[in-house]
């Protein structure tokens, strides 16, 4: 089955600067892939996703890439804001069947 | 509209209870999940609903744990005699199947 690996764990930004996710993936049938913030005491919220057909995908101050030979996609977030502050996973599925999540990063954007 | 549902928020067991934890998915919605998980850690895969598939119960952890979903819609997981270790907050999760997967905002169990 697929088997997601996330890094950082935890990762401590300045406002304003930007924040860096990788994920690498194991099923090279997987094709979509998508991004979940979760904030305390909620559940997790998609905030960007990509499909297998796209290498690149930029929703305002969020993007994601994905290298579909090595296997891993990326979520970047630039001028981060303390609101940004959050837990992060990646997940990758076949077709959103059997959907495997990365074991989470924690964003700390400081003031 | 509406977006998935969970209940309860909260709740607080003895140790040797059972509980019953609650999902309404979205509406229309042909696939159910749940989810498991620990305090600072990721999410586990629990249990998985498909129309009317039988269901893949492959990360259930033990045969403590049950789930079931009536009429396609809401689903049910079932903890009987909780142990402490099945403290965790528990997620659920309902797609279409062309969209991605939209989460409750889960049931804080702590079983004391």
């Amino acid at each position: 089955g697929e088997n997601v690996e996330q890094h950082p764990s935890t990762l401590s930004v300045q406002e304003g600067d930007s924040a860096v996710i990788k994920c690498t993936y194991s099923d090279s049938a997987s094709n979509y892939f998508p991004w979940y913030k979760q904030e305390l005491g909620k559940g997790p919220q998609l905030i960007i996703d990509i499909r297998s057909n796209v290498g690149e995908k930029k929703d305002q101050r969020i993007a994601v890439t994905l290298n579909k030979t090595a296997k891993h996609f990326s979520l970047h977030i630039t001028e981060t804001q303390p609101e940004d502050s959050a837990v992060y996973f990646c997940a990758a599925s076949r077709n959103n069947n059997d959907m495997r999540f990365g074991a989470g990063t924690r964003l700390t954007v400081k003031p | 509209g509406a977006g998935v549902s969970q209940s309860p928020s909260n709740k607080v067991t003895e140790k040797g209870k059972d509980v019953e934890l609650r999902c309404d998915p979205i509406s229309g919605h042909t696939a159910l999940y749940w989810y498991r998980q620990s305090l600072g850690q990721g999410l586990e895969f629990l249990i998985y609903f498909q129309g009317n598939s039988a269901p893949d119960k492959s990360g259930l952890p033990s045969d403590r744990f049950s789930a079931e979903r009536t009429g396609g819609s809401v689903s049910t997981l079932t903890i009987q005699r909780t142990q402490q270790e099945d403290s965790a907050v528990y997620l659920c999760a309902s797609t279409s199947g062309v969209e991605t997967q939209y989460f409750g905002p889960g049931t804080r169990l702590l079983v004391l």
